[in-house]
C-alpha cells in the first residue's frame, strides 16, 4: 500500500546523544515535511523539502537536522543541542509544495 | 508570522449532537485543510478548500472556506464515538518562495455515548 511510514514508533535518547528518526514514502510525492508536535499545542514546522537534495528551515530547526538525498527520504537527526527533544515528531509529505499534505504515525521522543 | 485561532479549544457532547469549530486567521488564505488526529497516530486529511465561499461535504462532514477568506469552519453531524479526537485547522497562502501550511492548535471532540 501507498504511504508515510515513520519509524521507530518509540525512541529513547540519552543525555548529549544524536538520534535519527526516518521517514520514507512510496508515494512519489516531491515535497516532505518535519513537524513537532507538544501536548496541548498544534505543529509546529522544523524543516521542509520541496525537491530531493534540497531543503529548508522551518520555524524551530535549531538543534535538528535533515537530509534529502533520495526523493522518497526525508530523516531528521534530533542533535544533542536541542535542550528539549521530548515531544512527538510527524513527518508528512505532498505531491508538491502547494499541495495537501498527507501525514505518517509519529515518533515518540523520550528523554532517559 | 501568520496566526490561527482556532475555537473551542475542547468539545464535550452526546452521541448524536451535531458539532461546530471554526478557524480564523489574520491573514488570508487561498486553501483550508481540516485534518482529524487520532491519539498516538498522525494527522487524516478530511477536507481540502480552495475556493472563497466554498462548501463541501465528506459524509458526516460539512466544512467551509469563508468569503473573507480569512476564516473556515467544520461541522459534524450526528456525532458518534469514533469521532473522538483531535481537529486542526489549516491553512496555506501561495507566496513567492512557496506556500507554508499554517496549523491551529486544535480542537479535543469528546463524544459521550
Amino acid at each position: 500500500d501507498g504511504g508515510i511510514t515513520q519509524s521507530p514508533k518509540y525512541l529513547f535518547r540519552k543525555e548529549g546523544q544524536n538520534v535519527t528518526l526516518s521517514c520514507e514514502q512510496n508515494l512519489n510525492h516531491d515535497a516532505m515535511y518535519w513537524y513537532r508536535q507538544d501536548p496541548g499545542q498544534g505543529l509546529r514546522l522544523i524543516y521542509y523539502s520541496q525537491i530531493v537534495n534540497d531543503f529548508q528551515k522551518g520555524d524551530i530547526a535549531e538543534g535538528y537536522s535533515v537530509s534529502r538525498e533520495k526523493k522518497e527520504s526525508f530523516p531528521l537527526t534530533v542533535t544533542s543541542a536541542q535542550k528539549n527533544p521530548t515531544a512527538f515528531y510527524l513527518c508528512a509529505s505532498s505531491m508538491a509544495f502547494n499541495q495537501p499534505q498527507h501525514f505518517g504515525d509519529g515518533t515518540r521522543l523520550s528523554i532517559l | 508570522g501568520q496566526q490561527l485561532n482556532q475555537s473551542p479549544q475542547s468539545m464535550f457532547i452526546q452521541e448524536g449532537e451535531d458539532v461546530s469549530m471554526n478557524c480564523t486567521s489574520s491573514s488570508i488564505f487561498n486553501t483550508w485543510l481540516w485534518y482529524k488526529q487520532d491519539p498516538g497516530e498522525g494527522p487524516v486529511l478530511l477536507i481540502a478548500l480552495y475556493k472563497a465561499g466554498e462548501l463541501t461535504s465528506n459524509g458526516r462532514l460539512t466544512a467551509q472556506f469563508g468569503i473573507t477568506r480569512k476564516d473556515s469552519f467544520l461541522n459534524i453531524s450526528a456525532s458518534i464515538p469514533s469521532d473522538v479526537g483531535i481537529y486542526f485547522c489549516a491553512g496555506q497562502f501561495q507566496e513567492t518562495s512557496g506556500s507554508r501550511l499554517t496549523f491551529g492548535e486544535g480542537t479535543q471532540l469528546t463524544v459521550n455515548p
